[in-house]
Formats: C-alpha cells, sequence, structure tokens
C-alpha cells in the first residue's frame, strides 16, 4: 500500500532562518506531487506541483521554491522565512496520468514563524 | 476567475442529517471531490463525482448536477466524531484542483 510521509510535524523558526520540508511516498512509481499552505481556517493553497523528477511547477509568487531530486521525494524550501510563511504545509500525492484520481495527503508540518 | 463557495461553519445535532453544499464556477469541469478534514490533520478523500446524480457510500452520500454547478455532501446519523471541515474541490479543465475554503461542521450531542 502506498504510504506519504513529511517531517518534521512541527516547526518553530525566526524571521529570516532557512527552511526545509521534506516529503516521500513508498509504495508507487511516478507519482504526482503536491505542496499545498493552509492558514488557520482558511482553504487549501496550491504552492508547487510536480509531474516528474526535476519539473517543478508554481502556483503562487513567494518566497518558497521546491524541489523533486528523487522519483518519491519532494523538497520545500525557503532562503529566508517571513511571518507570512506562518501555516500548515501539506504534501499530496495522485497518479500519474490520471488528471481526474484523488489526492492523498501527507500528516502535515506545522509551521510558525516567530 | 475560479470560484468555489461552500458556507463557513455549519451546527447540527447527533444523531440528525445535515446537507453541505457547494457551487462553482470554474473553466472547465472534470470531477468534484469531497474531502474530511479533521482539526490539525491533513485532509482524507470522501468522495468523488463526475456525472449528475447521487453517490451514495455508507453514512455519506454526494450529490452533482454540472448544469448547475452544484453539489451537496449528505451526512446521515450525525455522530460526534464527524465534527471536522468538508472540503469541496474541483478539478478543471486543465486538471487542476480548485478548492473552496471548507464548511467547518460542528455536531452537538
Amino acid at each position: 500500500s502506498q504510504t506519504i510521509h513529511q517531517w518534521p510535524a512541527t516547526l518553530v523558526q525566526p524571521v529570516g532562518s532557512p527552511l526545509s520540508l521534506e516529503c516521500t511516498v513508498e509504495g508507487t512509481s511516478n507519482p504526482n506531487l503536491y505542496w499545498y499552505r493552509q492558514a488557520a481556517g482558511r482553504g487549501l493553497q496550491l504552492l508547487f506541483y510536480s509531474v516528474g523528477i526535476g519539473q517543478i511547477s508554481s502556483e503562487v509568487p513567494q518566497n518558497l521554491s521546491a524541489s523533486r531530486p528523487q522519483d518519491r521525494q519532494f523538497i520545500l524550501s525557503s532562503k529566508k522565512l517571513l511571518l507570512s510563511d506562518s501555516g500548515f504545509y501539506l504534501c499530496a500525492w495522485s497518479v500519474l496520468g490520471q488528471g481526474a484520481s484523488e489526492q492523498y495527503f501527507g500528516p502535515g508540518t506545522r509551521l510558525t514563524v516567530t | 476567475g475560479q470560484n468555489i463557495d461552500q458556507p463557513t461553519e455549519m451546527t447540527a445535532t447527533e444523531g440528525a442529517i445535515v446537507q453541505i453544499n457547494c457551487t462553482y464556477q470554474t473553466s472547465g469541469f472534470n470531477g468534484l471531490f469531497w474531502y474530511q478534514q479533521h482539526a490539525g490533520e491533513a485532509p482524507t478523500f470522501l468522495s468523488y463525482n463526475v456525472l449528475d446524480g447521487l453517490e451514495e457510500k455508507g453514512r455519506f452520500s454526494s450529490f452533482l448536477s454540472r448544469s448547475k454547478g452544484y453539489s451537496y455532501l449528505l451526512l446521515k446519523e450525525l455522530q460526534m466524531k464527524d465534527s471536522a471541515s468538508y472540503l469541496c474541490a474541483v478539478i478543471d479543465s486543465n486538471y487542476q484542483l480548485i478548492w473552496g475554503a471548507g464548511t467547518k461542521l460542528i455536531i452537538k450531542p
């Protein structure tokens, strides 16, 4: 069966510090991968998605970046965090080539920028 | 622009029935999902509709009318554990998933 891991579960970082969040998927090959952010009490905002190694699409301009160094690994990074980067970060995967397939979410990382 | 509307919050009584509505205006349509999200947790998949009509899955049912740009999620025999946010999401013509802000459902005993 497929599983998706994210770490860390919670993170408190000062403004201006760097960020690296990691997501890995097991039990499937060539997945579509996604990074979302959810502000408190709000919906999901798609940040990045990837259809393959090294292929990243950005949905919103921001100080975040994403990389996919391996097929089942997706990394979200920032060089300098802003207060507005606080939120619940979710990684998700779906079956490649099936545009209408559901997305499966990891447990999320709660980031607080102080 | 693309838009999905859901009520922000609803309250219902344990054992009762509740209907959560979702209306959408998107560039194309390739299906609609409902997800459940408990506080502090990741969303989990509930249902998928691509054709008009009702899809039933245990205590949960989801309805779709493509001509009206409308869906609802029906929860029967409500339990306290159903207290959660319910997210509506539509797949547009580019196969991108457009998310609603979610409906927070509060169940009272």
